[in-house]
C-alpha cells in the first residue's frame, strides 16, 4: 500500500534561515513524488516532481530511496513562501495520487 | 478548457438538503480525484476515477456521498442529507494518467447551516 508521511503539520522559522520540509514515503515498487503547495485564497498547484530535478522558487527536493525521503529544501526562506505544503506519491498506471498531510510553513519577518 | 473548473464556487444550505458539486476536468485527462479540505487540515481523499476501471471509493466518508464520472469526462459529486460536519471546501482534480500530476480545480466551498 502506498503511504506519504510529512511528520510536521506546522513549520514555523524566520525570514533567512532554511528550511526543511520532511516527507517519508511507502511504497514497493518504483515511485514518483511531488510537492504541491496552496497559497492562501488560491488553488493547490504543483511545485515541483522528483523526476525533472528541478529547482523552483528556491526549493530542491531529492528522492533518496534508502531513507524513502523526499524532503523539501530551501537554503534561505522567504516571507511569500508561507504557505500550505503537500507531499504526494504516484506510483505510476493504475495507481491513484496518495498525499500527505501538509505541512504548514509560516516564514516570520 | 484551461483547467479544471468546479461549479459552483460557493454553496449555502441547509441541514438536511441534498447537494451536488460539480467537476469539468481538464480535456483527455483519465483520471479524476475528490478531495474534501476542511479548515485547517488537509486534503482528504474522497473519491478516485481512473478511464472505465471501477472508481475507487474507499474515502467516502458514508453512505450519503456518492460520485459519478459521465462519459469520462465531467463529474458530480453528491452529498445527500448534508450535515453540519460536511461543510469543507471540496476540490477536485484531474491527470493525464493515474499516479501522475494532479491539476486542481479552485473548489467549491460548502457551508451547511
Amino acid at each position: 500500500a502506498q503511504r506519504v508521511t510529512q511528520p510536521e503539520k506546522l513549520l514555523s522559522v524566520f525570514k533567512g534561515a532554511p528550511v526543511e520540509l520532511k516527507c517519508n514515503y511507502s511504497y514497493s515498487g518504483s515511485p514518483e513524488l511531488f510537492w504541491y503547495v496552496q497559497y492562501s485564497r488560491q488553488r493547490l498547484q504543483l511545485l515541483l516532481r522528483h523526476i525533472s530535478r528541478e529547482s523552483i522558487k528556491g526549493f530542491t527536493a531529492d528522492l533518496n530511496k534508502g531513507e524513502t525521503s523526499f524532503h523539501l529544501k530551501k537554503p534561505f526562506a522567504q516571507e511569500e513562501d508561507s504557505a500550505m505544503y503537500y507531499c504526494a506519491l504516484g506510483g505510476g498506471r493504475g495507481s491513484r495520487l496518495t498525499f500527505g498531510e501538509g505541512t504548514q510553513l509560516t516564514v516570520n519577518p | 478548457g484551461a483547467g479544471v473548473s468546479q461549479s459552483p464556487s460557493n454553496k449555502v444550505t441547509e441541514k438536511g438538503k441534498d447537494v451536488e458539486l460539480r467537476c469539468d476536468p481538464i480535456s483527455g485527462h483519465t483520471a479524476l480525484y475528490w478531495y474534501r479540505q476542511s479548515l485547517g487540515q488537509g486534503l482528504e481523499f474522497l473519491i478516485y476515477f481512473q478511464g472505465n476501471s471501477a472508481p475507487d471509493k474507499s474515502g467516502l466518508p458514508s453512505d450519503r456521498f456518492s460520485a459519478e464520472r459521465t462519459g469520462g469526462s465531467v463529474s458530480t459529486l453528491t452529498i445527500q442529507r448534508t450535515q453540519q460536519e460536511d461543510s469543507a471546501v471540496y476540490l477536485c482534480a484531474s491527470s493525464p494518467t493515474s499516479g501522475t500530476e494532479a491539476f486542481f480545480g479552485q473548489g467549491t466551498r460548502l457551508t451547511v447551516v
